[in-house]
């Protein structure tokens, strides 16, 4: 759903169970994606990245999937964890450009 | 090795005055970027450098706010007569040119009073 202000859209999930995030960009010209963790207090850390050539990638537990169609990113966590709770934000980034665009952010809290 | 670093952790203001943040990139990384973040939001670009010149400032929201990157390395943030709505977080990163991961630092906490 959409978030205003402090309300951001939460996912909780049980420790040990799978968690998907969603995220709707919104510039057809994007060819670069990528997910951030941010914890509180911190800095956004990457997770994983996605080209437009590609419709799927995997990493360690996660894995990134992208529709072009109908523009839509995914992340996958597989077996979360307590320390996979935080913020999680989809960005973008157009052809030639450098500038990245966030997402709004999906709070992840995990039940132990 | 070590990551984007960021100074100061915190820094609290008076309306008016002026403050610099700093930024020290991953060492090598051509690419540096600043981005404001306010509560509950994603951050928001605000600059780009590659190597010592800027070359995307179209996020800058007025003529206070100002980044120079003089050697190509560490970059300083720059805002004059600071406002209250200046306050959030600041956020640099750093990439291995341009279009490459961006890896960010843990951001400057502005608050102005």
């Amino acid at each position: 759903g959409e978030s205003v202000g402090l309300h951001l859209p939460t996912l909780s999930v049980q420790e040990g169970d799978n968690s998907i995030i969603n995220c709707a960009y919104s510039n057809s010209a994007s060819d670069y994606f990528i997910w951030y963790k941010q914890e509180s207090g911190k800095g956004p850390q990457f997770i994983i990245d996605i080209r437009s050539n590609m419709d799927k990638r995997q990493g360690q537990r996660v894995t990134v999937l992208l529709n072009k169609t109908v523009k839509h990113l995914s992340l996958q966590i597989a077996a979360t964890q307590p320390g996979d709770s935080a913020v999680y934000f989809c960005a973008e980034n157009g052809h030639g450009n450098n500038r990245l665009a966030f997402g709004k952010g999906n709070q992840v809290v995990v039940i132990p | 090795g070590a990551g984007v670093s960021q100074t100061p952790s915190n820094k609290v203001t008076e309306k008016g005055k002026y403050v610099e943040l700093r930024c020290d990139p991953i060492s090598g990384h051509t690419a540096l970027y600043w981005y404001r973040q306010s509560l509950g939001q994603g951050p928001e670009f605000l600059i780009y450098f590659q190597g010592t010149g800027a070359a995307d400032d179209s996020g800058l929201p007025n003529d206070r706010f100002f980044a120079v990157r003089p050697e190509g390395s560490v970059s300083t943030l720059k805002i004059q007569r600071t406002e209250r709505g200046d306050s959030a977080v600041y956020l640099c990163a750093s990439s291995n040119g341009p279009q490459e991961t961006q890896y960010f630092g843990p951001g400057t906490r502005l608050l102005v009073l």
